[in-house]
């Protein structure tokens, strides 16, 4: 069973604009990751954002967390063609941290 | 490139079947998990491998087995396949409570 939702389901955007992702989960965290997919091939690390923290930024990412509504946001600003992937939330669980669980993703799309 | 390589790339077996996937992990990391992701899905953990033992494992039948090796490579071995089991086979190799996975690229495989 999957942790976490991610929303839009699916998002297309302009070349330039931002592009906002959301994901949520359900049970205590120790932390949660967003992983990139090319093409339905391996996935990329992206960002890792502890329990106690939460925001964090990477280049153009944006990450926030709120664990109060167990929730996280993915921003990525001035979007490029290249951004077009699709993008997943994973959570490390308090109770089972040996295993990522993830959500069912985002596929962006980014226009020219 | 996460240094992870799995092989094959690609797997077409009839339903029935048994199939060995493969994977080699990034230098040094001495723990290696293995996903399914269906299409259009979150990937899904199967098992984690320690040191040559099982570590944890998802809600995936018996007939989802694995083997981790002394130089930390890894099999994953599916018995009397059935079409549900076709999917993209992730493998992720990691030093013991990182929180970061790094993934290969993945074998697809089909089971008509």
């Amino acid at each position: 069973s999957q942790q976490g939702e991610e929303d839009p389901q699916a998002l297309s955007i302009q070349e330039g604009e931002n592009a906002t992702m959301n994901c949520s989960y359900k049970t205590s965290i120790n932390n949660l990751q967003w992983y990139r997919q090319n093409s339905g091939r391996g996935l990329v690390h992206l960002i890792l954002i502890r329990s106690n923290e939460r925001e964090k930024h990477s280049g153009r990412l944006r990450v926030t967390l709120d664990t109060s509504k167990k929730s996280s946001s993915l921003l990525i600003t001035a979007s490029r063609a290249a951004d077009t992937a699709s993008y997943f939330c994973a959570t490390d669980r308090v109770d089972s941290s040996y295993k990522l669980i993830f959500g069912s993703g985002t596929r962006l799309l980014v226009r020219p | 490139e996460t240094g992870v390589t799995q092989s094959p790339t690609h797997l077409i077996k009839t339903r029935g079947q048994q199939v060995t996937l493969r994977c080699s992990s990034q230098s040094g990391h001495n723990t290696v998990s293995w996903y399914q992701q269906a299409l259009g899905q979150g990937p899904q953990f199967i098992f984690q491998y320690y040191r040559e033992e099982e570590n944890g494992r998802g809600n995936f039948p018996p007939r989802f087995s694995g083997l981790q090796f002394p130089n930390y490579s890894s099999e994953l071995n599916v018995n009397a396949l059935e079409l549900d089991d076709s999917a993209l086979y992730l493998c992720a190799s990691s030093f013991r409570d990182q929180e970061t996975q790094y993934f290969g690229p993945g074998t697809r495989l089909l089971v008509l």
